[in-house]
C-alpha cells in the first residue's frame, strides 16, 4: 500500500459490533500480508498475516480477507472491544520479505 | 514471542547535536532490523535496512550521512540522528525479522520519541 497518508481515516464502532478495516495495495508482486495494531506511543503488533495463495485466515475474533484481483485485503473483528481501540496497518511484503509497505492506517475508536 | 527493545523511549535534543537510539532483539538473532520513521497520524517510512556486518541499505530519500546506522552484532542495531533538527523529531521504530518455519514475522520496538528543540 501507499505508505503517504496526511489524515488517518476513522472508523468509529459501537461495542459489541463487528468492525471491518479496509486496505489496498500496489504491488501485485506482493506475497505475503501482515495486519498490525499501533496503540497511541507504542511500535506495532502483529495481529494476522495470510500469504498471496490464500483468500482467507482466521484468527482469534480476526478474520483477514484477501483479494488479488482488486488487490485489497480487509481485517474483520468480531465483537470489537474498547481495548481493540486503536490504529490498525496493513503491510505488505515482497523482494524475499526484505520489502514491508505500510498502508496509511485506520484509526478505530470503539465506543462503549 | 520474540520481544524487540529500543532505547531510549524518549529523547529531547537541541538542534545540532546528535542522538543515538538502540535497537535489540532480546530472545533471539536478528541478522536483519529495520528503522522506520513516523510522524503524528501517519503510517511507517521505511527508513532503511540494517544488516548484520555489512552496511545498511538505505530507501530513497534517506540521507545516510545524517541517519547512521550500525549493526555490530546479531542483537544490537543503531541509529544514529546527526546535527538533529527540528523537522527530524519524529517517532523512530525498529524492527526484526524472525523467520518461524513457514511464517516471516517482523517484531517491532516500542518506539523512541525524539522531540529536537
Amino acid at each position: 500500500g501507499e505508505s503517504v497518508g496526511l489524515h488517518l481515516p476513522t472508523l468509529s464502532v459501537q461495542e459489541g459490533d463487528n468492525s471491518i478495516i479496509n486496505c489496498a495495495y500496489s504491488n501485485s508482486a506482493s506475497d505475503y500480508f501482515i495486519w498490525y495494531k499501533q496503540e497511541s506511543g507504542k511500535g506495532p503488533q502483529f495481529i494476522i498475516d495470510i500469504r498471496s495463495n490464500m483468500d482467507k485466515r482466521q484468527g482469534q475474533r480476526v478474520t483477514v480477507l484477501l483479494n488479488k484481483t482488486v488487490k485489497h485485503l480487509s481485517l474483520q473483528i468480531a465483537a470489537t472491544q474498547p481495548g481493540d481501540s486503536a490504529v490498525y496497518f496493513c503491510a505488505d511484503i515482497s523482494g524475499g520479505y526484505q520489502k514491508v509497505t505500510f498502508g496509511t492506517g485506520t484509526k478505530l475508536q470503539v465506543i462503549p | 514471542g520474540a520481544v524487540v527493545s529500543q532505547h531510549p523511549s524518549r529523547v529531547i535534543c537541541k538542534s545540532g547535536t546528535s542522538v543515538k537510539i538502540e535497537c535489540r532483539s532480546l530472545d533471539f538473532q536478528a541478522t536483519t532490523m529495520f528503522w522506520y520513521r513516523q510522524f503524528p497520524k501517519q503510517s511507517l517510512m521505511l527508513m532503511a535496512t540494517s544488516n548484520e556486518g555489512s552496511k545498511a541499505t538505505y530507501e530513497q530519500g534517506v540521507e545516510k550521512d545524517k541517519f547512521l546506522i550500525n549493526h555490530a552484532s546479531l542483537t544490537l542495531s543503531t541509529l544514529t540522528v546527526t546535527s538533529a533538527h527540528p523537522e527530524d523529531s519524529s517517532f523512530y521504530i525498529c524492527s526484526a525479522i524472525l523467520p518461524q518455519g513457514a511464517s516471516y514475522e517482523q517484531y517491532f520496538g516500542p518506539g523512541t520519541r525524539l522531540t529536537v528543540t
